[in-house]
C-alpha cells in the first residue's frame, strides 16, 4: 500500500511564496503528480515528476527527491486565484492506478 | 464539447433508487476512471479502465457497478446505496499509463442519498 502525507492548510500572503510539502511511502513508484483543485472545481493537473530534481512552469515548480520520498510544489508570486486544494498524488510502479493525499487548503490573503 | 463532461451534475436518490452516472471524454484518450471524494478524505479511486477492460477494482461494495461500452464513455450503476456513500463522483481519463500522461477530470456529480 502507499501513505501519502501533506499539510492540511496553509496560508499565505499575496505575492508571496508558498511551499507544500509532500511525503511519501510506497511499495513502487514510477511518477508524482501535483494537482489544483478549485472549490466545487474538478481537479486539473499542475506537474509531473519521476526523476529527482526541478521542475518549473512559470510561477510554479516542484521538486522530486525519491530517495527520500519527498516531493514539494512552489506557487511564487501568489495571487488571489491561487487559492484552492492542492493534491499530490503518487503513481505505482505499473498501472494506472493514483493515489492521492489528503490535499492542501491554501488561502492566500490580501 | 471539449475535454471530460459528467451527467448529472447533481443526484439526490433515496437508499432503494437506482440510478446511473455518465462520463463522456472526446480527447482520445484510452483508459478512463471513476473516483469518489468525500468531505475531509482523500481523493480514492474506485475503478480503472483501460482499452475498455477494467484493469482495477479497488475493493469497491459491489452496489456500484461500472460499465464501459466504448473508450469515449464509462458509466456508473447505482442501487440499494447508502447515506454515507454521498459524496463528489469524479471521472477522469487518460492517454495510456507512461510518461506524463496526466489524468483530466470531470466536472463531477454531487451525489446525495437520503
Amino acid at each position: 500500500g502507499q501513505n501519502i502525507d501533506q499539510p492540511t492548510e496553509m496560508t499565505a500572503t499575496e505575492g508571496a511564496i508558498v511551499q507544500i510539502n509532500c511525503t511519501y511511502q510506497t511499495s513502487g513508484f514510477n511518477g508524482l503528480f501535483w494537482y489544483q483543485q478549485h472549490a466545487g472545481e474538478a481537479p486539473t493537473f499542475l506537474s509531473y515528476n519521476v526523476l529527482d530534481g526541478l521542475e518549473e512552469k512559470g510561477r510554479f515548480s516542484s521538486f522530486l527527491s525519491r530517495s527520500k520520498g519527498y516531493s514539494y510544489l512552489l506557487l511564487k508570486e501568489l495571487q488571489m486565484k491561487d487559492s484552492a486544494s492542492y493534491l499530490c498524488a503518487v503513481r505505482e510502479a505499473a498501472g494506472n492506478k493514483l493515489t492521492f493525499g489528503g490535499g492542501t487548503r491554501v488561502l492566500v490573503k490580501p | 464539447e471539449t475535454g471530460v463532461t459528467q451527467t448529472p451534475r447533481h443526484l439526490v436518490m433515496g437508499m432503494t433508487n437506482k440510478k446511473s452516472l455518465k462520463c463522456e471524454q472526446h480527447l482520445g484518450h484510452n483508459a478512463m476512471y471513476w473516483y469518489k471524494q468525500s468531505a475531509k478524505k482523500p481523493l480514492e479511486l474506485m475503478f480503472v479502465y483501460s482499452l475498455e477492460e477494467r484493469v482495477e477494482n479497488n475493493s469497491v461494495p459491489s452496489r456500484f457497478s461500472p460499465e464501459c461500452p466504448n473508450s469515449s464513455h464509462l458509466f456508473l450503476h447505482l442501487h440499494t446505496l447508502q447515506p454515507e456513500d454521498s459524496a463528489l463522483y469524479l471521472c477522469a481519463s487518460s492517454q495510456g499509463d507512461r510518461g506524463t500522461y496526466e489524468q483530466y477530470f470531470g466536472p463531477g456529480t454531487r451525489l446525495t442519498v437520503t
